[in-house]
């Protein structure tokens, strides 16, 4: 069965540094979307990005955040200036034409 | 999708035993879903029902919806170890881009 795969699987930074969370959607699924869990809370949704744009977002996907899929295959998610309060598991889910939306396994983010 | 409420907030049972948990709802559907996720681990989806059904199976799983009373109930039967995680419900009222809005769900803990 096609799965979402996100990479890489744990990633520990530095406050202030830049990271890159990649994600790699099934084939021809055409909706996408970032959420994170932040350690002993609930899922909360970032971001979807449906036809090469963002077609909604949350409020905590605020400036420092931004999404692209740079070569058609790839979806990522950037952090530019990451804080302490980044610090959370980030998971990727994509969906086709159908309602059901399938996650990749996360990355969890540690900013020290 | 809009926030399913889910119900009890934990369960506790034995292997063998049913696990039961239900999810109210506010707002129209066109289907219903239910997910799982592993202790902090990516979430998987498990069944859906759609507005037009009643009941739907999927190997030990059995769900059910009662759009008059807006509330599905998910049953699992000849519960595993395995089974121990959080389970969400989401009413996907046909919001275009479909972002999950999770609510805390309900932590089933099944002893071996």
């Amino acid at each position: 069965e096609p799965e979402v795969t996100q990479t890489p699987s744990h990633q520990v930074t530095q406050m202030g540094q830049e990271v890159i969370l990649r994600c790699v959607p099934i084939s021809n699924h055409l909706y996408f979307y970032w959420y994170r869990q932040i350690l002993g809370q609930k899922v909360e949704f970032l971001v979807s990005f449906y036809n090469n744009e963002i077609s909604e977002k949350s409020e905590i996907f605020d400036d420092q955040f931004s999404v692209e899929r740079p070569d058609g295959s790839n979806f990522t998610l950037k952090i530019r200036s990451t804080k302490l309060e980044d610090s959370a598991m980030y998971f990727c889910a994509t969906r086709g034409d159908r309602e059901t939306q399938y996650f990749g396994p996360g990355t969890r983010l540690l900013v020290l | 999708s809009q926030q399913g409420e889910e119900d009890p907030q934990a369960l506790s049972i034995q292997e063998g035993e049913n696990a039961t948990m239900n999810c109210s709802y506010k707002t129209s559907i066109n289907n219903l879903q239910w997910y799982r996720q592993n202790s902090g681990r990516g979430l998987v989806h498990l069944i859906l029902i759609r507005s037009n059904e009643r009941e739907k199976h999927s190997g030990r799983l059995r769900v059910t919806l009662d759009t008059s009373k807006k509330s599905s109930s998910l049953l699992i039967t000849a519960s595993r170890a395995a089974d121990t995680a959080s389970y969400f419900c989401f009413n996907a009222g046909g919001t275009s881009y479909g972002k999950l809005t999770f609510g805390q769900g309900t932590i089933l803990t099944v002893h071996p």
